[in-house]
């Protein structure tokens, strides 16, 4: 079956710009995070969603950093008034069970690149 | 606050020796998760193992064993006979009671073949 997707795969941007990232998790899996990984180091948790609901963002940076799930599957993760401290790769990975900790599949990331 | 530690920022073998990963955590949750995954060059993370804090046996898959050790706050990971496809960089993770997920810095392993 179809893994997690991410798009753009890229996305190169000017500081002070928005930027909206999308994640297509796996069908059905009802828990979905985001993180960011900066070169060198491991992921960094950003947020989690319970379906529709972010049932834990206390890794976003700042009011600078949003996420929706509306329906329960695609989420997107909005960055407004972008700054170079933002390159990074964004990763979104899902699990098929929500409220307890299990595997989580990742997507590829999208590389953000802000000049 | 969980933290994890990978101290081995870089590690080199020769193909086929054996190869040790270490990890520490540190939480204060009793309930708490152990995670190993894999990022090949292509970039991608890929779930190796995951462990509860009441499972303390070890594990083996394969030429993968892992060793957990509540004692010493250790879920050290061993590859056998390393091949050179297990070039990657692998992370430990911790999670808690709560979804969110520690990642370590993660130990870059380059097998010579």
């Amino acid at each position: 079956g179809a893994g997690v997707s991410q798009t753009p795969s890229n996305k190169v941007t000017e500081k002070g710009k928005y930027v909206e990232l999308r994640c297509d998790p796996i069908s059905g899996h009802t828990a979905l995070y985001w993180y960011r990984q900066s070169l060198g180091q491991g992921p960094e948790f950003l947020i989690y969603f319970q379906g529709t609901g972010a049932a834990d963002d206390s890794g976003l940076p700042n009011d600078r950093f949003f996420a929706v799930r509306p329906e329960g599957s695609v989420s997107t993760l909005k960055i407004q008034r972008t700054e170079r401290g933002d390159s990074a790769v964004y990763l979104c990975a899902s699990s098929p069970q929500a409220g307890v900790l299990r595997e989580q599949f990742f997507g590829p990331g999208t590389r953000l690149t802000v000049l | 606050a969980q933290k994890v530690t990978q101290a081995q920022t870089e590690i080199s073998v020769v193909e086929k020796e054996d190869v040790t990963l270490d990890c520490v955590y540190e939480t204060r949750d009793t309930t708490y998760y152990l995670f190993w995954y894999k990022q090949p060059p292509s970039g991608e993370l890929v779930f190796l193992i995951r462990r509860n804090s009441f499972d303390e046996q070890n594990e083996i898959s394969g030429r993968y064993s892992w060793n957990f050790q509540k004692s010493t706050s250790s879920f050290n990971f061993t590859i056998t006979a390393s091949q050179v496809v297990d070039s990657a960089v692998y992370f430990c993770a911790l999670g808690g009671g709560y979804q969110k997920v520690t990642f370590g810095i993660g130990t870059k392993l380059q097998v010579i073949p």
